[in-house]
């Protein structure tokens, strides 16, 4: 019930293309669904994130679009970017809990072409 | 502000050696969290605190232990390393205010540790 499970586990795109990685959830009572960006030898960094009031959200190039109802959500990059290349990785929390706690998927590994 | 820092960056431990992974953040957050990145498998919570005095367990506790003596500090302390302890670990902080909408989490550069 706790898991976030995420796919592909790597994913290699063009310039210009638009990687799209996917994540699913099981526990209902989540209600925040952040996507984080990590760049080698760094920390995650936020980079977006959805409650499930709505079905999409767009900062810049980035989309995340949710469905409630199968429990999933995906990260869509436009027009990518070298400069893209990193591991993404999707998460889940229920806030308001004692603990703040976010569950993380796997990771993706992203590789934008040139 | 420096955000989270996290000292040291690279360690290399023998089985049996104990250590201090530290962390510091300076941007006034109630809560702090210790994460350990292994190869494919995502984060996992460690500890985690909801402010000075206060720490609690996550999903993967054993073998270590945390102090939140500060609110600026939160070390992670490594007791009789083993060979699975070899991960990246890295340090996050938050802050939740009453009516918060979301929770940031903001993560340090992480510590990269070898127990051999």
């Amino acid at each position: 019930q706790q898991q976030v499970k995420q796919s592909p586990q790597s994913l290699i795109v063009q310039k210009g293309g638009i990687p799209i990685i996917n994540c699913a959830y099981e526990n209902t009572a989540f209600d925040y669904f952040p996507w984080y960006q990590q760049f080698p030898g760094k920390g995650p960094a936020l980079l977006i994130a959805i409650r499930p009031d709505v079905s999409e959200k767009k900062e810049g190039r980035f989309t995340i679009s949710f469905n409630k109802s199968a429990k999933q959500f995906s990260l869509h990059i436009m027009d990518s970017q070298p400069g893209d290349s990193a591991t993404y990785f999707c998460a889940a929390s229920k806030r308001g809990s004692n603990a703040s706690k976010i569950i993380f998927g796997s990771g993706t590994r992203l590789s934008i072409q040139p | 502000n420096a955000g989270v820092t996290q000292t040291p960056k690279f360690r290399i431990l023998k089985i049996g050696q104990s250590m201090t992974l530290q962390c510091t953040q300076d941007m006034n957050h109630n809560y702090m969290y210790w994460y350990r990145q292994d190869p494919g498998m995502g984060l996992k919570l460690i500890y985690y605190s909801v402010g000075a005095g206060i720490t609690d367990k996550g999903e993967v506790p054993n073998g270590y232990n945390v102090s939140r003596s500060t609110t600026e500090d939160f070390p992670l302390r490594l007791e009789l390393a083993a060979p699975s302890q070899t991960s990246v670990y890295f340090c996050a902080s938050s802050y939740r205010g009453l009516g918060a909408v979301t929770d940031t989490q903001y993560f340090g550069p992480g510590t990269r540790l070898t127990v051999l």
